[in-house]
């Protein structure tokens, strides 16, 4: 089974830094499913990656994601307060499926 | 627009049973990969399973959590999906969302909530 291994698991920046997530699998992923959400309190996860590097309808162009085989990133280009929460990638190309632990960013 | 509203959470005793609902709108879902996930309270996102498009005759798979207990099944004339739990126990107390995969990009619903408890 694919375990994914997110880093760091906490983070704490300020509004307009710039941030990478990293997402990685313990095998190499043979499909490009992967994708990443980010969820705030009461609400349901909100898709912003899809196939590793595709955005999300309705995602701002400050979200991008890259990477192949075991190792992933999210990175968001410069950071506004809508974007603290907590951060999970998933694969979701082979069975069972798989989410990362999640990381929590925080404003500073 | 695509929408999945899930629909039958509720407060169930441990050992008992519960179905939960997943209507699908905008998509023809028997042509689609469907999941059930669930998040417990404070906790991150577990996958409980798996339905395969009907082309691929509905083929299940579930999380070891939930293996024997859990069924998933579809009803194409409701354009639904169905998520059977039995022997309920209280660590299964979670929110359960249901995704639907079309061309490799996840839609989710918003979720319905399952209390095990005595």
């Amino acid at each position: 089974d694919i375990v994914l291994t997110q880093s760091p698991g906490t983070l704490s920046l300020s509004p307009g830094e710039r941030v990478t997530l990293s997402c990685r699998a313990s095998q190499s992923l043979t499909t490009k499913n992967l994708a990443w959400y980010h969820q705030k309190p009461g609400q349901a996860p909100r898709l912003l990656i899809y196939d590793a590097s595709s955005t999300a309808t309705g995602i701002p162009d400050r979200f991008s994601g890259s990477g192949s085989g075991t190792d992933f990133t999210l990175t968001i280009s410069r950071l506004e307060s809508e974007d603290f929460a907590v951060y999970y990638c998933q694969q979701y190309g082979v069975s069972p499926i798989a989410f990362g632990q999640g990381t929590n960013l925080e404003i500073k | 627009e695509v929408q999945l509203v899930e629909s039958g959470g509720g407060l169930v005793h441990p050992g008992g049973s519960l179905r939960v609902s997943c209507a699908a709108s905008g998509l023809s879902s028997s042509d689609h990969e469907m999941d059930w996930v669930r998040q417990a309270p404070g906790k991150g996102l577990e996958w409980v399973g798996r339905t395969k498009e009907k082309i691929n005759r509905y083929t299940t798979d579930y999380a070891a959590s939930v293996q024997g207990r859990f069924s998933i099944s579809r009803d194409e004339s409701k354009n639904s999906l169905h998520l059977q739990m039995n022997n309920l126990k209280t660590e299964d107390t979670a929110l359960y969302y249901c995704v639907a995969y079309i061309e490799g990009y996840p839609y989710w619903g918003q979720g319905t909530l399952v209390t095990v408890s005595s």
